[in-house]
């Protein structure tokens, strides 16, 4: 199995402060890079499906870099609020795991009022 | 709209018991997936499904056998419960594998 992996483990920080965490995957037979949103006590919530190098996505405040070549993808948050308080997932789909999606162990997230 | 529907939310088995969990979608997805998350480490693939009547081992197979004679339901089963086999159960579904997948809202299991 070709590992995802997910930094920094957690993070705090201060309503309206501005904050990003990355995703590293293997960079080799790349298909996609999935990133997810998983509030405690509920179930995980998809933010963005990326595939193209260089691609960038945006969602309200939140938004995705994606660079193939070196294997790796930035979560951008802007002024954080205390509901962005979550646990953000990546996940990786490449040929070497059988093209299956191979999940991250998260970055948690906790916004302070 | 419904989306990806499991039952139970929880449940607790005595070890060498046997249940189905289920998961129905409503949203005519041809791929649909099992995870099971225990904590500390990520979501791990059960079994999952490109269509009705295809299926296929993850990365965690072991203990557990899945169906999917239609396309909206993908029953996961264990035979003989181990407490190894507690853990939290998502079930989801996407409409292509590079689609967002859509989970449901798990199902906690302990088995004692």
């Amino acid at each position: 199995i070709l590992n995802v992996e997910q930094s920094p483990q957690s993070l705090h920080v201060q309503e309206g402060d501005s904050t990003n965490f990355t995703c590293s995957f293997p960079s080799s037979n790349f298909y996609a890079l999935h990133w997810y949103r998983w509030e405690t006590a509920k179930s995980p919530e998809a933010l963005f499906v990326m595939t193209l190098n260089g691609d960038e996505k945006k969602k309200g405040r939140i938004s995705a870099t994606l660079n193939t070549k070196e294997g790796y993808s930035y979560l951008y948050i802007k002024g954080s609020q205390p509901e962005d308080s979550a646990t953000y997932l990546c996940a990786s789909r490449n040929a070497g795991n059988n093209r299956k999606l191979i999940w991250g162990l998260g970055t948690s997230l906790a916004v302070n009022p | 709209n419904a989306g990806v529907t499991q039952t139970p939310k929880f449940r607790i088995l005595k070890i060498g018991q046997s249940m189905t969990l289920q998961c129905t979608q409503d949203m005519n997805h041809n791929y649909m997936y099992w995870y099971r998350q225990d904590p500390g480490m990520g979501l791990k693939l059960i079994y999952y499904s490109v269509g009705a009547g295809i299926t296929d081992k993850g990365e965690v197979p072991n203990g557990y056998n899945v169906s999917r004679s239609t396309t909206e339901d993908f029953p996961l089963r264990l035979e003989l419960a181990a407490p190894s086999q507690t853990s939290v159960y998502f079930c989801a579904s996407s409409s292509t594998e590079n689609q967002p997948q859509h989970f449901g809202d798990g199902t906690r299991l302990s088995i004692l």
